[in-house]
Formats: C-alpha cells, structure tokens, sequence
C-alpha cells in the first residue's frame, strides 16, 4: 500500500523559508513524478509542482521565483523549500504521486495527509 | 493568467444523479488536458476519482463516472448516495503536463 506522509515546521516567520519533506512508503521515488500542492485555510487547492525521479522539475509560474523542489532517493523522499514567506502562503501543504504517460494518460492518485504551515511572527 | 472554472454548488437528492463540469479559460478541455477529478470531504485529504478524463482509480465507486461535455471536462455521479456529500475539484494539465491548475471546487449537498 502505498503511503506518503509530510513533515515540516507547523509556524513559520515571514521572509523566512519553508522547508517540508515528503517521505513515500510502499513506492519509489525512482520512478513516477512526485507533487505538491496546497490549499489555504476555507479555499481550494493550488498546484505548486512536482519533481520526478530524475530530477527534473515543473513549477506552478505564480510561485516558480521562489520554489525548488528535489528528489532523495536513499531516503525514499522528496522535498518543498518555499522563500521569501507571507501570511498568503499560510496552507495546508500536501505531497501527491503522479504517475502515468502520454500514452495511458496522467493521474494524481496517493496523497499524503496534509500538514497545516502557518505564516506568523 | 489560466482559470479554470466549476460550480460553486450544486444540491442532488439521494438516489438522483448530478453532473459537475470544469471548464478552462483557454478554450475547450480536452483529453489532453488529462482532466482528473478529487473529493474531499472536511478535514480530510483528498481522494482520487477519476484520471484522464474517463478513467477510475482502483477505489472509485462505480457510480461516478467522467467524460467531456461541451468543451467541459464532466463529473457525473449516478444514484447519489448520502456520503457523496463533499468539495470536488478537478485538475487540468496544460503544455502536456508542464502546470496543472485546479478548479475552484464544487460543494455538492446531498438533501
């Protein structure tokens, strides 16, 4: 069965950094594309990007200044670093596995539970 | 800046069947716009439906189905049942799948 579960800071300060890791159970990393997206406090979900098992990488262009996402593959693990925060990047982040191809066609289909990052001094 | 746009809300009566639909402030959604649809019920994470238009996850109940309609992507759900009640969004790709941009969510009411 697979899993993913996030970890990070609950309480950030503005213009400080977030960083959040994504680790992945019961898949690997080395194959697939590996996403995240977040949903403000009463609002929907935004798209922020994801990272494949390669490396390579695709950014929402709102917030491709200030995100880079990477893959560890000893650790079956991907990760989020966001800049520069504001209280508009106050969300619950998730971390989701895209697979599929061109061919067969693409999906989002395990997410993880979510964590609550709140931007505040 | 690409939008893509869902009903706010819609109300379905038990056993009755609703359509929830996605459309892209480009133009027509098409299949290769690889349109998945989520539920997500409160405080939880969302759940997968549907992939690549018309495709089921392992999970997905058989009663939602998806498909395009009128240069929308479609989410149609068949013999309502009182736990369909929840937010729906769906996700459109674009540039193949360079950026994905979600709808705003539909909150369907079962009453």
């Amino acid at each position: 069965q697979v899993q993913l579960q996030e970890s990070g800071p609950g309480l950030v300060k503005p213009s400080e950094t977030l960083s959040l890791i994504c680790t992945v159970s019961g898949a690997s990393v080395r194959s697939d594309y590996w996403n995240w997206i977040r949903q403000p406090p009463g609002k929907g979900q935004e798209w922020i990007g994801y990272v494949s098992y390669s490396g390579s990488t695709n950014y929402n262009p709102s917030l491709q200044s200030r995100v880079t996402m990477s893959v560890d593959t000893s650790k079956n693990q991907f990760s989020l670093r966001l800049t520069s925060l504001t209280a508009a990047d106050t969300a619950v982040y998730y971390c989701a596995r895209q697979f599929g191809s061109y061919s067969s066609g693409w999906g989002l289909d395990y997410w993880g539970q979510g964590s609550l990052v709140t931007v505040s001094s | 800046q690409t939008v893509v746009t869902q009903e706010p809300s819609l109300t379905v009566s038990p056993g009755g069947t609703v359509t929830l639909t996605c459309a892209s402030s480009t133009g027509a959604v098409t299949s290769g716009h690889y349109p998945n649809w989520f539920q997500q019920k409160p405080g939880q994470a969302p759940r997968a439906l549907i992939y690549s238009t018309s495709n089921k996850h392992s999970w997905t109940p058989a009663r939602f189905s998806g498909s395009l309609l009128g240069g929308k992507a479609a989410l149609t759900l068949s013999g309502v049942q009182p736990e369909d009640e929840a937010e729906y969004y769906c996700l459109v790709y674009y540039g193949g799948v360079q950026f994905g941009v979600f709808g705003g969510g539909t909150k369907l009411t079962v009453l």
